[in-house]
Protein backbone atom coordinates (compact mmCIF):
# COMPACT_ATOMS: atom_id res chain seq x y z
CA UNK A 1 0.00 0.00 0.00
CA UNK A 2 1.36 3.94 -0.63
CA UNK A 3 3.49 4.68 2.20
CA UNK A 4 4.39 8.42 3.14
CA UNK A 5 7.13 8.93 5.73
CA UNK A 6 7.97 12.64 7.20
CA UNK A 7 11.00 12.84 9.72
CA UNK A 8 9.22 11.06 12.50
CA UNK A 9 11.07 13.28 15.61
CA UNK A 10 10.51 16.92 15.64
CA UNK A 11 12.87 19.20 14.76
CA UNK A 12 14.79 21.85 16.55
CA UNK A 13 16.94 24.26 15.54
CA UNK A 14 18.69 27.62 15.95
CA UNK A 15 17.37 30.54 14.44
CA UNK A 16 19.03 31.61 11.26
CA UNK A 17 20.41 27.97 10.67
CA UNK A 18 18.85 26.20 7.65
CA UNK A 19 16.12 23.39 8.26
CA UNK A 20 15.80 20.32 6.29
CA UNK A 21 13.21 18.74 6.05
CA UNK A 22 12.32 14.96 4.48
CA UNK A 23 9.18 13.19 2.52
CA UNK A 24 9.96 9.54 1.55
CA UNK A 25 7.59 7.54 -0.34
CA UNK A 26 6.94 4.42 -1.24
CA UNK A 27 4.51 1.90 -3.28
CA UNK A 28 3.76 5.71 -5.16
CA UNK A 29 4.33 6.83 -8.47
CA UNK A 30 3.71 10.96 -7.87
CA UNK A 31 2.36 13.45 -10.87
CA UNK A 32 3.63 16.17 -8.30
CA UNK A 33 4.22 16.74 -4.69
CA UNK A 34 3.44 19.61 -2.49
CA UNK A 35 4.39 21.16 0.41
CA UNK A 36 2.01 22.57 3.11
CA UNK A 37 2.67 24.35 6.33
CA UNK A 38 0.05 24.14 9.66
CA UNK A 39 0.11 26.17 12.32
CA UNK A 40 -2.07 25.12 16.18
CA UNK A 41 -5.68 25.45 15.69
CA UNK A 42 -5.18 26.36 11.91
CA UNK A 43 -5.64 24.57 8.82
CA UNK A 44 -2.63 23.92 6.22
CA UNK A 45 -1.74 26.20 4.23
CA UNK A 46 -0.07 25.66 0.54
CA UNK A 47 3.42 26.61 0.14
CA UNK A 48 5.32 25.00 -2.50
CA UNK A 49 4.03 22.36 -5.59
CA UNK A 50 6.67 20.77 -7.71
CA UNK A 51 5.70 17.80 -10.66
CA UNK A 52 7.87 14.66 -11.48
CA UNK A 53 9.93 16.43 -14.06
CA UNK A 54 11.80 18.82 -11.86
CA UNK A 55 14.33 18.74 -9.93
CA UNK A 56 13.99 21.84 -7.67
CA UNK A 57 11.61 24.82 -6.79
CA UNK A 58 11.86 28.16 -4.94
CA UNK A 59 10.53 30.65 -3.87
CA UNK A 60 11.96 33.42 -1.28
CA UNK A 61 13.86 31.13 1.76
CA UNK A 62 12.05 27.79 0.43
CA UNK A 63 13.68 25.22 -1.59
CA UNK A 64 11.85 22.10 -2.58
CA UNK A 65 14.04 19.29 -4.46
CA UNK A 66 11.96 16.31 -5.75
CA UNK A 67 13.83 12.79 -6.58
CA UNK A 68 11.55 9.94 -8.36
CA UNK A 69 14.15 7.48 -8.32
CA UNK A 70 15.20 7.89 -4.24
CA UNK A 71 11.51 8.74 -3.83
CA UNK A 72 12.37 11.31 -2.04
CA UNK A 73 11.66 15.27 -1.69
CA UNK A 74 13.43 17.84 0.51
CA UNK A 75 12.08 20.84 1.67
CA UNK A 76 14.45 23.61 3.00
CA UNK A 77 13.97 26.55 4.96
CA UNK A 78 16.74 28.79 4.85
CA UNK A 79 17.54 31.43 7.13
CA UNK A 80 15.22 29.92 9.48
CA UNK A 81 13.18 32.47 11.87
CA UNK A 82 11.30 31.55 15.05
CA UNK A 83 8.09 32.29 12.50
CA UNK A 84 8.82 29.50 10.72
CA UNK A 85 7.66 27.48 13.33
CA UNK A 86 4.94 24.77 12.15
CA UNK A 87 3.76 21.61 11.47
CA UNK A 88 4.62 21.00 7.73
CA UNK A 89 3.02 18.31 5.45
CA UNK A 90 4.05 16.96 2.52
CA UNK A 91 1.03 15.63 -0.23
CA UNK A 92 1.50 13.32 -3.01
CA UNK A 93 -0.46 13.72 -6.00
CA UNK A 94 -1.76 11.64 -9.20
CA UNK A 95 -2.98 13.66 -12.15
CA UNK A 96 -6.50 14.65 -12.83
CA UNK A 97 -7.99 15.44 -9.12
CA UNK A 98 -6.67 16.49 -5.80
CA UNK A 99 -9.25 13.73 -4.62
CA UNK A 100 -5.70 11.52 -5.30
CA UNK A 101 -4.06 14.00 -2.47
CA UNK A 102 -2.39 11.78 0.15
CA UNK A 103 -1.17 13.24 2.90
CA UNK A 104 2.31 12.75 5.22
CA UNK A 105 1.76 13.23 9.25
CA UNK A 106 3.84 15.93 9.21
CA UNK A 107 7.03 17.51 11.31
CA UNK A 108 6.72 19.98 13.72
CA UNK A 109 10.31 22.23 13.65
CA UNK A 110 10.50 24.44 16.22
CA UNK A 111 13.10 27.71 15.53
CA UNK A 112 14.57 28.38 18.40
CA UNK A 113 16.11 32.30 19.20
CA UNK B 1 -7.31 32.70 -3.40
CA UNK B 2 -10.15 31.44 -1.95
CA UNK B 3 -11.25 32.30 1.84
CA UNK B 4 -13.21 29.66 3.98
CA UNK B 5 -14.85 30.29 7.28
CA UNK B 6 -15.81 27.06 8.53
CA UNK B 7 -18.01 26.98 11.89
CA UNK B 8 -17.81 26.58 14.83
CA UNK B 9 -14.23 26.44 15.53
CA UNK B 10 -14.56 24.01 18.55
CA UNK B 11 -17.01 21.71 20.24
CA UNK B 12 -17.19 19.74 23.39
CA UNK B 13 -20.11 17.23 22.57
CA UNK B 14 -22.16 14.22 24.71
CA UNK B 15 -21.98 10.82 22.86
CA UNK B 16 -24.87 9.82 20.87
CA UNK B 17 -25.79 13.55 19.60
CA UNK B 18 -24.62 14.73 15.98
CA UNK B 19 -22.59 17.97 14.86
CA UNK B 20 -22.93 19.96 12.00
CA UNK B 21 -19.94 21.79 10.58
CA UNK B 22 -20.89 24.79 8.23
CA UNK B 23 -18.31 25.33 5.58
CA UNK B 24 -18.39 29.01 3.32
CA UNK B 25 -16.63 29.63 0.35
CA UNK B 26 -16.39 33.61 -0.85
CA UNK B 27 -16.14 32.39 -4.13
CA UNK B 28 -17.87 29.46 -6.24
CA UNK B 29 -15.74 26.49 -6.78
CA UNK B 30 -16.06 23.55 -8.09
CA UNK B 31 -14.58 20.35 -5.95
CA UNK B 32 -14.58 20.72 -2.26
CA UNK B 33 -13.61 18.18 0.10
CA UNK B 34 -13.87 17.25 4.03
CA UNK B 35 -11.01 16.17 5.54
CA UNK B 36 -10.35 14.63 9.31
CA UNK B 37 -7.34 14.98 11.12
CA UNK B 38 -6.74 12.88 14.04
CA UNK B 39 -4.04 13.92 17.15
CA UNK B 40 -0.45 13.20 15.15
CA UNK B 41 -1.87 12.08 12.07
CA UNK B 42 -1.99 12.77 8.45
CA UNK B 43 -5.14 14.34 6.77
CA UNK B 44 -7.83 11.50 5.80
CA UNK B 45 -10.22 12.24 3.24
CA UNK B 46 -13.81 11.88 3.97
CA UNK B 47 -15.87 12.87 0.83
CA UNK B 48 -15.84 14.80 -2.01
CA UNK B 49 -18.84 17.44 -1.84
CA UNK B 50 -20.99 17.43 -5.02
CA UNK B 51 -22.94 20.01 -6.07
CA UNK B 52 -26.47 19.21 -6.77
CA UNK B 53 -26.06 15.53 -6.13
CA UNK B 54 -24.46 12.77 -3.77
CA UNK B 55 -21.43 13.39 -1.74
CA UNK B 56 -18.79 10.95 -3.21
CA UNK B 57 -17.03 8.80 0.13
CA UNK B 58 -13.76 7.78 0.43
CA UNK B 59 -13.15 3.62 1.85
CA UNK B 60 -14.06 3.66 5.62
CA UNK B 61 -16.79 6.59 5.36
CA UNK B 62 -20.43 6.46 5.16
CA UNK B 63 -23.18 8.62 4.48
CA UNK B 64 -25.29 7.28 7.34
CA UNK B 65 -22.24 8.63 10.22
CA UNK B 66 -21.29 11.98 7.73
CA UNK B 67 -24.38 13.20 6.05
CA UNK B 68 -22.95 16.01 3.79
CA UNK B 69 -24.55 18.89 1.76
CA UNK B 70 -24.17 20.92 -1.10
CA UNK B 71 -26.82 22.86 -1.79
CA UNK B 72 -24.49 25.59 -4.35
CA UNK B 73 -21.03 26.34 -5.06
CA UNK B 74 -20.06 28.34 -1.99
CA UNK B 75 -21.71 26.48 0.55
CA UNK B 76 -21.31 22.82 2.47
CA UNK B 77 -22.11 21.28 5.13
CA UNK B 78 -20.57 17.94 7.47
CA UNK B 79 -22.70 16.38 9.74
CA UNK B 80 -21.01 14.02 12.53
CA UNK B 81 -24.13 11.67 13.44
CA UNK B 82 -24.40 9.57 16.14
CA UNK B 83 -21.15 10.64 17.69
CA UNK B 84 -19.08 8.48 19.90
CA UNK B 85 -15.13 9.57 21.72
CA UNK B 86 -13.41 7.85 19.00
CA UNK B 87 -15.02 10.78 16.39
CA UNK B 88 -13.12 13.51 18.34
CA UNK B 89 -10.77 15.03 15.88
CA UNK B 90 -10.35 17.78 13.65
CA UNK B 91 -12.54 17.91 10.84
CA UNK B 92 -11.53 20.54 7.59
CA UNK B 93 -12.68 21.39 4.81
CA UNK B 94 -11.20 22.41 1.82
CA UNK B 95 -11.80 23.67 -2.03
CA UNK B 96 -9.25 23.09 -4.84
CA UNK B 97 -7.89 25.98 -7.10
CA UNK B 98 -8.91 25.34 -10.24
CA UNK B 99 -5.89 24.27 -12.82
CA UNK B 100 -3.51 24.22 -10.02
CA UNK B 101 -4.39 21.30 -7.84
CA UNK B 102 -4.23 23.54 -5.02
CA UNK B 103 -5.68 22.93 -1.59
CA UNK B 104 -6.90 26.14 0.70
CA UNK B 105 -8.61 25.01 3.71
CA UNK B 106 -10.93 26.31 6.15
CA UNK B 107 -9.09 26.66 9.82
CA UNK B 108 -11.07 23.65 10.99
CA UNK B 109 -13.09 22.34 13.40
CA UNK B 110 -11.50 20.61 16.98
CA UNK B 111 -14.25 18.34 18.09
CA UNK B 112 -14.24 16.67 21.37
CA UNK B 113 -17.14 14.03 22.36
CA UNK B 114 -17.24 12.89 26.00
Amino acid sequence: SQKIEQNSEALNIQEGKTATLTCNYTNYSPAYLQWYRQDPGRGPVFLLLIRENEKEKRKERLKVTFDTTLKQSLFHITASQPADSATYLCALGSSGSARQLTFGSGTQLTVLP
Amino acid sequence: SAVISQKPSRDICQRGTSLTIQCQVDSQVTMMFWYRQQPGQSLTLIATANQGSEATYESGFVIDKFPISRPNLTFSTLTVSNMSPEDSSIYLCSVLEVNNEKLFFGSGTQLSVL
